[in-house]
């Protein structure tokens, strides 16, 4: 059965540094999406992406934040200059289509780890 | 932000018998609304769907009921399994994309 993959699984970091999150979304799916979950805290929605372009962010998704998809296969998180407050499960998930029948795959994560 | 509601942090069930989760919401705006199963250390599965434009979607020993009204969802497992004990999130939206999660509910099916 297909599935997304992320990678690495876990990722350690000083405050300040760059960090890239990477995501394999299954192939034929259109739509991808980031999430994050800080511990103890809800699933929130950061990003999603169609057609080479941000379709919708939040107001979590701010200057620190961007995406992309560099080869066709991969799609990628890099936070800029990380933050303690950065620290937090980050959620890869892509779908075949947006809208009533978005049945969203998720990855199983990369937990980050701001020092 | 406080736009999805899951009010119960846990829920034990003996096995089979049946399982209700509840949800409530705060925006009119939404129209589209998921369920997932997430296990330790896993990302959220999804399990179910529905849309506005619908009260009731059923799939196998799962069924989300709608209120539009009452602005509220439930799901309902039947009969319950030991191997459904997990946190069980809804999670709506006005467009389809961007999803408002709850905060879970933690469903304990004892054997």
């Amino acid at each position: 059965e297909p599935e997304v993959t992320q990678t690495p699984s876990h990722q350690v970091t000083q405050m300040g540094q760059e960090v890239i999150l990477r995501c394999v979304p299954i192939s034929n799916h259109l739509y991808f999406y980031w999430y994050r979950q800080i511990l103890g805290q809800k699933v929130e929605f950061l990003v999603s992406f169609y057609n080479n372009e941000i379709s919708e962010k939040s107001e979590i998704f701010d200057d620190q934040f961007s995406v992309e998809r560099p080869d066709g296969s991969n799609f990628t998180l890099k936070i800029r200059s990380t933050k303690l407050e950065d620290s937090a499960m980050y959620f890869c998930a892509s779908s075949e289509t947006s809208g009533e029948y978005n049945e969203q795959f998720f990855g199983p994560g990369t937990r980050l780890t701001v020092l | 932000d406080q736009q999805v509601k899951q009010n119960s942090p846990s829920l034990s069930v003996q096995e089979g018998r049946i399982s209700i989760l509840n949800c409530d919401y705060t925006n009119s705006m939404f129209d589209y609304f998921l369920w997932y199963k997430k296990y330790p250390a896993e990302g959220p599965t999804f399990l179910i769907s529905i849309s506005s434009i619908k009260d009731k979607n059923e799939d196998g020993r799962f069924t989300v009921f709608l209120n539009k009204s009452a602005k509220h969802l439930s799901l309902h497992i039947v009969p319950s399994q030991p191997g459904d004990s997990a946190v069980y999130f809804c999670a709506a939206s006005i467009t389809g994309n961007q999803f408002y999660f709850g905060t879970g509910t933690s469903l304990t099916v004892i054997p």
